[in-house]
């Protein structure tokens, strides 16, 4: 395995379900992200974990609950969502630190979990 | 202001043809403006990237064109192929530990045969 990889890459959830979205990086990196991916929107950045603690949360709703037990995974657990909250969700990873340079903090992203909330 | 203005909404150019994709931001404080290329069913993925110091940065056929005091950055596409047929997304993030980028909002490119 290689890069960033999600799964499921589709999900299908009632409004009352529980379920959870997994990111597993490949890369060495020691910073993680959740994006939220929506059509005719600028992807929106939900939450960073960087050297395996939450850094940033940009006011995400609270039926949203990240977890990464280390610096390779990363979870999203979902919980009576909405219908709104029906988007592609990106996991990326990153280095941070370590030599400046034009790719240093390069996004690499995995290819989406698409999620649907009836 | 953290918002990345990004034009065209979607853009069909003839193979062999310029493509041109613009973006505009408000914060100074971004020292850092990459694109990113997104095909469907995959995740967007590091294009080409210039900080702030240059001008232009070409890469093969892929060039962006930064213009400081207008704050505005934009990509250039020459000799467009229907392989390069994707989203292409602008951002910009500040100097920080790590990469919070603020995205553009996306151009559906559609390169015709």
């Amino acid at each position: 395995e290689t890069g960033v990889t999600q799964t499921p890459r589709h999900l299908v959830m009632g409004m009352t379900n529980k379920k959870s979205l997994k990111c597993e990086q490949h890369l060495g990196h020691n910073a993680m992200y959740w994006y939220k991916q929506s059509a005719k929107k600028p992807l929106e950045l939900m939450f960073v974990y960087s050297l395996e603690e939450r850094v940033e949360n940009n006011s995400v709703p609270s039926r949203f609950s990240p977890e990464c037990p280390n610096s390779s995974h990363l979870f999203l657990h979902l919980h009576t969502l909405q219908p709104e909250d029906s988007a592609l969700y990106l996991c990326a990873s990153s280095q941070v630190g370590g030599q400046v340079g034009l790719r240093t903090g390069e996004l690499f992203f995995g290819e989406g979990s698409r999620l649907t909330v009836l | 202001q953290q918002q990345v203005k990004q034009s065209p909404q979607s853009l069909i150019v003839q193979k062999g043809g310029i493509s041109i994709i613009n973006c505009a931001y408000e914060n100074t404080a971004f020292d850092y403006f990459p694109w990113y290329q997104q095909f469907p069913g995959k995740g967007p993925a590091l294009l080409i990237a210039i900080r702030p110091d240059v001008s232009e940065k070409k890469e093969g056929r892929f060039t962006i064109s930064f213009n400081k005091s207008a704050k505005q950055f934009s990509l250039h596409i020459m000799d467009s192929q229907p392989g390069d047929s994707a989203t292409y997304f602008c951002a910009a993030r500040m100097n920080s530990g790590y990469s919070t980028l603020t995205f553009g909002k996306g151009t559906m490119l559609l390169v015709s045969p």
